[in-house]
């Protein structure tokens, strides 16, 4: 019953492949963001949906190409990895809507390019 | 653009005693700051949110103050045990634009039993 789930937890790979990470909330949030991460414990904004429109990217490299094919669900898929992609990366997602409310965080995907 | 300062970004401090962690936002038009915990591994986790129309809020031994004036708010940990240690984010948002959130730096906080 997790509230904004994941997959995967862990995902080693080696530079140059595609991967992707998907993520799914059940809590009927209308946004959804992808953070990254990195090795300082930055919390970085990448992309922002709200109900499926893209709202929000924040100079991420065309590699990263988000897609929402519903307002539940957020995925993230990345072309020719690099080292630098190294990092966590957190799915989250807030009421939106002209509303203060929180970001719920999934547990993370920890990316480990070789 | 936006920007969110946080200070220290560690922080040692004896068990049963007080933390204090100060953050400072640039955009005038944020009125929602949210604190998150992340322990090791862990996800950020929502342990208290102040809005821009409240300047003190508190939750058992956690408290907020936010100065809008100065564009400041913080966060207060009394009595802390060993169990608070983690990392600490504070956040600023607007519920107008794009509904963003910007993070602080993180403070790594270590209650020293």
């Amino acid at each position: 019953d997790t509230a904004v789930s994941q997959t995967p937890k862990y995902l080693v790979t080696q530079m140059g492949n595609d991967k992707s990470i998907k993520c799914e909330q059940n809590l009927g949030h209308d946004t959804m963001y992808w953070y990254k991460q990195d090795s300082k414990k930055f919390l970085k904004i990448m992309f922002s949906y709200n109900n499926k429109e893209l709202i929000i990217n924040e100079t991420v490299p065309n590699r990263f190409s988000p897609k929402s094919p519903d307002k539940a669900h957020l995925n993230l898929h990345i072309n020719s990895l690099e080292l630098g992609d190294s990092a966590v990366y957190f799915c989250a997602s807030s009421q939106g809507g002209g509303t203060n409310s929180p970001l719920h965080f999934g547990n993370g995907t920890r990316l480990t390019v070789t | 653009g936006e920007n969110v300062e946080q200070h220290p970004s560690t922080l040692s401090v004896q068990e049963g005693d007080s933390a204090v962690i100060k953050c400072t936002y640039s955009d005038s038009a944020s009125n929602y700051f949210p604190w998150y915990k992340q322990e090791l591994g862990k996800r950020p986790q929502l342990i208290i949110d102040i809005r821009s129309n409240v300047g003190e809020k508190k939750d058992q031994r956690i408290a907020v103050t936010l100065n809008k004036t100065a564009k400041h708010f913080s966060l207060h940990i009394t009595e802390t045990q060993p169990e608070d240690s983690a990392v600490y984010f504070c956040a600023a948002s607007s519920t107008s634009g794009t509904y963003k959130y910007i993070f602080g730096t993180g403070t790594r906080l270590k209650v020293l039993a």
